[in-house]
């Protein structure tokens, strides 16, 4: 299995409203990300989980709350959206080299399309 | 921190024809240099990678490479076909602590190649 798997593909939701993003791979990777994608723009890094520990966090609002529950799960969470998050968030996942500096290729998932009302 | 230019950012080439893209980075340290190529509505995907104790690498049609010196790393596709239509994202990797694992990408290149 070699694949990174998002859902739901696309979101709808409300400023005022509260709901998360999944992601799974079974590849035995031990690095996953979030990244965000605007249209025509390059994927943005929002968080980085290491061995189901948070590494990077590259300063993203706090409305966005991310969770590794385990080594084969990624979540974000969403509350209080603004219009302006709406986008693709793309999870990714890596094998991880367990040496710092070393970054193995990302698998992408799919992505789920986000839309703030 | 590290910062990636790409150019150009459209790129118009007929079937067969070659093309290619280049990208310079600035953090001298990063040592991990991959294109993603990204179709419409779909996710990016790694085409090619490099890394810094390289010069050069090559997948059947696709090539890659870098001079660290300048601090610059091409792609070059040859006889490319309608299906290489695509944006193309290069990225680099900086090293060090807190780093692992981070990707900066250029702004991309939208690739079109007429029939």
């Amino acid at each position: 299995d070699t694949e990174v798997t998002q859902t739901p593909k696309h979101l709808v939701m409300g400023m005022t409203n509260k709901k998360s993003l999944k992601c799974e791979q079974h590849m035995g990777h031990r690095a996953m990300y979030w990244y965000k994608q605007k249209a025509k723009k390059p994927p943005e890094l929002m968080f980085v989980y290491s061995y189901e520990k948070l590494s990077i966090n590259e300063s993203v609002p706090s409305r966005f709350s991310p969770e590794c529950p385990n080594s084969s799960l990624l979540n974000l969470h969403l509350h209080a959206l603004q219009p302006e998050d709406s986008a693709l968030y793309l999870c990714a996942s890596s094998p991880s080299e367990g040496r710092i500096g070393r970054t193995g290729e990302l698998f992408f998932g799919e992505g789920s399309r986000l839309t703030v009302l | 921190g590290e910062n990636v230019e790409q150019h150009p950012s459209t790129l118009s080439v007929q079937e067969g024809d070659s093309a290619v893209i280049k990208c310079t980075y600035s953090d001298s340290a990063s040592n991990y240099f991959p294109w993603y190529k990204q179709e419409l509505g779909k996710r990016p995907q790694l085409i090619i990678d490099i890394r810094s104790n390289v010069g050069e690498k090559k997948d059947q049609r696709i090539a890659v490479t870098l001079n660290k010196t300048a601090k610059h790393f091409s792609l070059h596709i040859t006889e490319t076909q309608p299906e290489d239509s695509a944006v193309y994202f290069c990225a680099a990797s900086p090293r060090g602590v807190g780093n692992t694992g981070k990707l900066i990408f250029g702004q991309g290149t939208t690739l079109q190649v007429k029939p």
